[in-house]
């Protein structure tokens, strides 16, 4: 039982580089998440997808793209990566649009370091 | 908007004594609440959740929480630790609407032998 897969789990990029981020979940999920994790800072949402075609910003959407490729795939694209984007990035998948109470799922992270 | 803030960001017992993680919140609706655990190079995992009814919660692992709303609290406890609890904790909040997932900053949990 895979749940969320996340492509690459390790990445280091040169300042100016692009790159995209691939996840894709097996439970069926309407809703999904990326998010990143910062030492004293928790995670903090980039963007989601509410449902397949559509997307929406979060907290910290800046220097980011995503794409709702199909109700299982949902990538992160990096168009020029800045050293500020050092971080662990995390997919996510819940079953509902409206969450309610329904449990979010998380893939194991993609390690991201920009030089 | 919600916020949730965990109280310590590292927390140290030692092995086979209580584990207390505080998490308040703040809320204009009744919330749903979320504990999950990160482990070492790993994606956050359940723990447990409050949606609605008995406030005492059990999750995984021995812990449990309790939903207070009178203290806008939602802490973590286990009443014996064992040193496989080393990790991170984080608490979540969502209200139900819209697709806002709010966690708090974590508590890093090192439990001494």
């Amino acid at each position: 039982n895979a749940g969320v897969t996340q492509t690459p789990k390790f990445q280091v990029l040169k300042t100016g580089q692009s790159m995209t981020l691939q996840c894709a979940q097996d439970m069926n999920h309407n809703s999904m998440y990326w998010y990143r994790q910062d030492p004293g800072m928790g995670l903090r949402l980039i963007y989601y997808s509410a449902s397949e075609g559509t997307t929406d910003k979060g907290e910290v959407p800046n220097g980011y793209n995503v794409s709702r490729l199909n109700k299982r795939e949902f990538s992160l694209r990096l168009e020029s990566a800045a050293p500020s984007q050092t971080s662990v990035y995390f997919c996510a998948s819940s079953e509902a649009q409206d969450l309610s109470g329904n449990t979010i799922y998380f893939g194991e992270g993609s390690w991201l370091t920009v030089v | 908007a919600q916020s949730v803030t965990q109280l310590g960001s590292h927390v140290s017992v030692s092995e086979g004594a209580l584990v207390l993680l505080r998490c308040n919140y703040s809320s204009s609706v009744p919330p749903y609440l979320f504990w999950y655990v990160q482990y070492p190079n790993q994606g956050l995992q359940l723990l447990l959740k409050y949606t609605t009814g008995a406030t005492l919660v059990k999750g995984i692992n021995g812990f449990e929480a309790e939903f207070k709303k009178s203290e806008t609290s939602f802490h973590l406890t286990k009443p014996s630790a064992h040193m496989s609890d080393a990790a991170e904790y984080f608490c979540a909040v969502s209200e139900g609407t819209g697709n806002q997932f709010y966690f708090g900053t974590g508590t890093s949990l090192t439990v001494i032998p």
